[in-house]
């Protein structure tokens, strides 16, 4: 059984340059979630899809970030001209939503910690 | 916005004894769900025990239980017989029956004593 996958783990980076984070959702689920969680703090929502569609951004999610879903399988979250206060821990997240059912739980990853200098 | 409060950021606990964790949540909805998740530390964040809000019952999870108290929109959750390997940052997080997004709390660190 394998669970939700991210990659890389820890990217360290200089600011201005462009970072991409991808994660690999438990195989069935067909929505997937992108969380940002900073030192001491709850991780923070800010986007989802269900299959290939992007359903919703957070206002958090400046025109800095894009995320992608192509084919509704793995997901892509880049960040361009990095900025050292987007150091953080970048939290993906999985679940399957059926048809009438609500609340279904959310699987994490184990996260990729970046690292703005 | 619904916000989510945890205070108390860290508990220390002996091994086998109980510890209680508090979360409290702002909402003008009636229908959400509540969840407490685990995190230890560099390793990757687990679901403990999950509520929703129309069930009066209290959810139980093996050595895990918590007290829904829907008036006061208070959450707590109760860990017995502790073990070491509770040691870990626990989160509470909302969800309004109509989205999708968690909304989390800032954490409270367990320490087991061995």
């Amino acid at each position: 059984d394998t669970g939700v996958s991210q990659d890389p783990r820890h990217k360290i980076t200089k600011r201005g340059q462009n970072v991409t984070f991808r994660c690999d959702p438990i195989s069935e689920h067909n929505r997937l979630y992108w969380y940002r969680q900073t030192l001491g703090q709850g991780p923070e929502f800010l986007t989802y899809f269900q299959n290939e569609a992007q359903l919703e951004k957070s206002r958090l999610l400046s025109d800095r970030f894009s995320a992608e879903r192509p084919k509704g399988s793995f997901s892509t979250l880049e960040i361009q001209r990095t900025e050292q206060g987007d150091s953080a821990m970048y939290l993906c997240a999985s679940s399957l939503k059926a048809s009438g059912s609500f609340g279904e739980t959310q699987y994490f990853g184990p996260g990729t910690r970046l690292l703005v200098l | 916005a619904q916000t989510v409060t945890q205070s108390q950021p860290e508990m220390s606990v002996q091994e086998a004894e109980t510890v209680t964790l508090s979360c409290t949540y702002d909402t003008s909805e009636s229908d959400y769900y509540l969840f407490w998740y685990k995190q230890p530390p560099s390793r990757q964040m687990i679901l403990v025990i999950r509520q929703e809000a129309y069930k009066q019952q209290n959810a139980t999870e093996n050595r895990f239980s918590v007290n829904f108290q829907k008036a006061a929109k208070s959450f707590s959750l109760k860990i017995s017989d502790s073990q070491l390997g509770d040691a870990a940052m626990y989160f509470c997080a909302y969800r309004y029956y109509g989205n999708n997004r968690l909304a989390f709390g800032k954490g409270n660190q367990v320490v087991v004593i061995p």
